[in-house]
């Protein structure tokens, strides 16, 4: 079956310090891949996303990277800031044929603390 | 647009009770899902909707119902519930098929205990 590995966490940064999160993947089909970030006590955000190979996703500093040959998507952002603190969470979906919706595999989720 | 919003925010049960928690979104997806949220688990799937008037079992259902009342509210019901059921709740949506990526959206979640 499908499934997402990221690192475990938590991971502690002081601000202005860089950030990668290493996410693989191992998919039947052709997967569309996430990052999801959740702020303590709140839902899920969608961060960013990337829907083929060697496709960049970006968002608030944010990048990853769809490598269909590592089979990866790894999390970065050049300078962390104390807001960045959350729990990511890389994802993965694969369109099935005949499938009327599409599930979201997830990994397990990186706890970010980023100190002053 | 208030995306998808869930009832209750926080809920304490006895084991052996029943209760139903809410999901509505308001932004005219087909399909909606229910996870709960384990520590050290990641998100796991408890049931998704494809389209209003179908159900499906995701990854652990065992002990869950739900129901698709129309298509913006999607229920989730324990019908006797028991303490590994407590976990944090969230329900999502996503859009039908089409290009660009089929992300989901997430409601604040509902934080469940069973004693």
């Amino acid at each position: 079956g499908d499934s997402v590995t990221q690192m475990e966490g938590p991971v502690t940064l002081s601000e202005e310090a860089f950030l990668t999160i290493n996410c693989t993947y191992t998919a039947t089909g052709y997967p569309s891949l996430f990052w999801y970030v959740q702020y303590p006590g709140e839902g899920l955000q969608l961060l960013l996303k990337a829907t083929k190979a060697d496709d960049k996703g970006s968002n608030k500093g944010f990048e990853a990277t769809y490598r269909k040959e590592t089979t990866s998507f790894h999390l970065e952002k050049g300078s962390v800031q104390v807001s960045d603190s959350a729990v990511y969470f890389c994802a993965l979906s694969v369109a099935y044929s005949g499938a009327g919706s599409y599930q979201l595999t997830f990994g397990k989720g990186t706890k970010l603390s980023v100190i002053p | 647009n208030a995306g998808v919003t869930q009832t209750p925010k926080f809920q304490v049960l006895k084991t052996g009770q029943s209760m139903t928690l809410q999901c509505a979104q308001d932004m005219n997806h087909n399909s909606m899902y229910w996870y709960r949220q384990d520590p050290g688990m990641g998100l796991r799937l408890i049931y998704y909707s494809a389209s209003e008037g179908t159900t499906d079992k995701g990854e652990v259902p065992n002990g869950y119902n739900v129901s698709r009342l129309n298509k913006r509210e999607f229920s989730l019901r324990l019908e006797s519930a028991a303490p590994s059921q407590t976990s944090v709740y969230f329900c999502a949506s996503s859009r039908p098929r089409g290009p660009g990526g089929y992300e989901q959206y997430f409601g604040p979640g509902t934080r469940l205990t069973v004693t």
